[in-house]
């Protein structure tokens, strides 16, 4: 199983660009990157998933480089609500994958 | 459609209690997991499943059981409940499980404590 290294916690304000990046050194030719978001006292919800470059969607964009060791999640313009937990994935499966401690994210006003 | 839901959303036991925590799910998912959570961790996988009446044991099976006789719920009980259980559950669902790009829907969670 890939292991995951990202940091326990970072603090933004609103209206910044917030990157939290995550490594996953020993990542296998078919692992995908997987983020999740979990706000407090809710369960974890998907954002976003890749596998090589640059994904966007209407939440967030991941960017991987080409030697997929690590993978940066960005998120445009953070509001209070963007405050959670950030989970990054790696894995063939869903069985596979594990979530390790996060990323405790606070944006403040 | 309701998604996940879990039943029952808090519960409190006494050692050497069981119960049993319910998982339902409307999507027609084939794989359903089990999670805890606790203080400062991440989800731990206990059990999943990969279809109706298949269960297999995760990262952290011991001291639960599962089964699976619909494909919609999925049922994790705890035969003698301990304080190392008192944690939060959290069940998942996906389409299928054997590509991480099958996104996985978490359910509310139930807050289990047990004295």
């Amino acid at each position: 199983l890939a292991k995951t290294t990202q940091p326990i916690s970072m603090d933004s304000y609103e209206g910044q660009e917030v990157n939290i990046t995550c490594s996953h050194n020993n990542i296998a030719t078919n692992d995908y990157i997987t983020w999740y978001q979990q706000f407090p006292s809710q369960g974890p919800r998907f954002i976003i998933q890749g596998y090589k470059t640059k994904v966007t969607n209407e939440v967030a964009s991941l960017f991987i480089p080409a030697d997929r060791k690590s993978s940066t999640l960005s998120l445009p313009r953070v509001s209070l609500s963007d405050t959670a937990v950030y989970y990054c994935l790696v894995g063939p499966n869903n069985n596979d994958m594990r979530f390790g401690a996060g990323t405790r994210l606070t944006v403040k006003p | 459609n309701a998604g996940v839901t879990q039943t029952p959303k808090f519960r409190v036991l006494k050692t050497g209690q069981s119960m049993t925590l319910l998982c339902a799910q409307d999507m027609n998912h084939e794989y359903m997991y089990w999670y805890r959570q606790d203080p400062g961790m991440g989800l731990r996988l206990i059990h999943y499943s990969v279809g109706e009446g298949t269960t297999a044991k995760g990262e952290v099976p011991d001291g639960y059981n599962v089964s699976r006789l619909k494909k919609q719920n999925f049922l994790l009980g705890l035969e003698s409940a301990a304080p190392s259980q008192t944690s939060v559950y959290f069940c998942a669902s996906s389409y299928t499980g054997l590509l991480s790009t099958d996104t996985q829907y978490f359910g509310p969670g139930t807050r289990l404590t047990v004295l």
